[in-house]
């Protein structure tokens, strides 16, 4: 069955950074693009980035571009995001979804980013 | 990027039909049928209910269905039950080649 898996959450400085990992199984990684999304604190969903199914285009919100950087080594099944300056704002658990056509099919638990002096 | 626009609650009694509206733009979900709807109970993670406005992925009830009009799209849930309570979110992709989610709503099972 799929799944995904995600760590690295945690506990972060502002201006500082943080590198999110997502652990997939039960399908053919390489074959699917990826989505990072995220929800801050009873907030609802935000769309972050995309990453196609062999890293060749990334797509981005706009409140991140320049910040953070979505990329995957499909040799270890692992989708990650890099997040560097960051801000209160960040603040959020970050979900990783499979895309299947244009929608999100399967989705991780997602891990906790807070950011706060 | 603005968000897609839903009302921030929606209440109904057990049995009865709820509604859910998604109000977008003619860059998103007025261009495509790339509508997709979540279910999200508190505490977990998203789950898909709809995509391409209407279709129902395998083990979804047949009491949830989709629909669009214009920039408008609509998520229906017949014969209410108690565990359809949850949060709801519509996502649409955009002319941007990006994605973009609504604020969400509510659904309260009286």
């Amino acid at each position: 069955q799929v799944q995904l898996v995600e760590s690295g959450g945690g506990v972060v400085q502002p201006g500082g950074s943080l590198r999110l990992s997502c652990a997939a199984s039960g399908f053919t990684f390489s074959d699917y693009g990826m989505h990072w999304v995220r929800q801050a604190p009873g907030k609802g969903l935000e769309w972050v980035t995309f990453i196609r199914y062999d890293g060749s285009n990334k797509y981005y919100t706009d409140s991140v571009k320049g910040r953070i950087t979505v990329s995957r080594d499909n040799s270890k099944n692992t989708l990650y995001l890099q997040m560097n300056s960051l801000r209160a704002e960040d603040t959020a658990i970050y979900y990783c979804a499979r895309r299947e056509g244009f929608y999100f099919d399967y989705w991780g638990q997602g891990t906790l980013v807070t950011v706060s002096s | 990027q603005s968000a897609l626009t839903q009302p921030p609650s929606v209440s109904g009694s057990p049995g009865q039909s709820v509604t859910i509206s998604c109000t977008g733009t003619s860059s998103d979900v007025g261009n495509y049928n790339r509508v997709s709807w979540y279910q999200q109970p508190p505490g977990t993670a998203p789950k898909l209910m709809i995509y391409e406005v209407s279709n129902r992925p395998s083990g979804v009830p047949d009491r949830f269905s989709g629909s669009k009009s214009g920039n408008t799209a609509s998520l229906t849930i017949s014969g209410l039950q108690a565990e359809d309570e949850a949060d709801y979110y519509c996502s649409s992709y955009t002319s941007s080649s990006t994605w973009v989610f609504g604020g969400g709503t509510k659904l309260t099972v009286l």
